[in-house]
């Protein structure tokens, strides 16, 4: 069974850029969640996707958006980058009705230059 | 003051030491009580996860959690080298569709042979 996964790995992208982050959820998992993690610190809440709306949102601009497809896929997009948006993004799932049990994926990790 | 605080270490400590890692928090609306697992440059890994105070323990790791001082642990057992890694604890209120996550820091512990 395969867990979270996310692409691309690696990403380098330019100031002003545009830039899509996917994420796929471990099976059977409904919600997704997207995070950030700068160097050295815990990972931070950028918002979740249930039933293809976003339900919930951390502090983030509008720059950051997302969308969850029919297949609880995801997509994390953030316009404008700034060198500040260099970090790695997380992708979490979890399974209907356990709110603790969420997964995290290996991330994409992307430098803004 | 951060809703979430952990020492970020860096912990070093010999094979077969017990571990303590501890967060403090000031959000009275957490009820759920995580704990991560971060290798390098990979994603969290979920160790285990606890509903409101108690004890619980899964194989050579016990989290404990007292919410009348909002502090939290994990400790580990006979320590090994592939324990090495960064570790944070996460912490989320319960009701609604509020699902979101909220980590500390992270500390860093090495497991020396």
């Amino acid at each position: 069974d395969a867990g979270v996964t996310q692409s691309p790995t690696h990403l380098i992208k330019t100031r002003g850029q545009q830039v899509t982050l996917r994420c796929s959820p471990k099976s059977g998992h409904d919600t997704v969640s997207w995070y950030q993690q700068a160097l050295g610190q815990g990972p931070q809440f950028i918002f979740q996707y249930y039933e293809e709306e976003e339900r919930q949102r951390g502090n983030f601009p509008d720059r950051f958006s997302g969308h969850q497809f029919p297949n609880y896929s995801s997509e994390l997009n953030v316009n404008a980058l700034l060198l500040g948006d260099s970090a790695l993004y997380l992708c979490a799932s979890r399974p209907p009705g356990l709110a603790s049990e969420q997964y995290f994926g290996p991330g994409t990790r992307l430098t803004v230059t | 003051q951060k809703e979430v605080e952990q020492d970020p270490g860096p912990l070093s400590v010999p094979e077969g030491a017990i571990v303590s890692l501890n967060c403090t928090y000031s959000n009275s609306a957490f009820q759920y009580f995580m704990w991560y697992r971060q290798y390098s440059r990979k994603g969290p890994e979920l160790l285990m996860y606890t509903y409101s105070s108690g004890n619980k323990e899964d194989g050579r790791f016990t989290a404990q959690v007292d919410k009348s001082s909002k502090y939290i642990s994990l400790f580990i057992r006979d320590s090994q080298p592939s324990d090495s890694a960064t570790y944070l604890c996460a912490m989320m209120a319960s009701g609604g569709s509020n699902y979101k996550l909220t980590f500390g820091k992270g500390t860093l512990l090495t497991v020396n042979p």
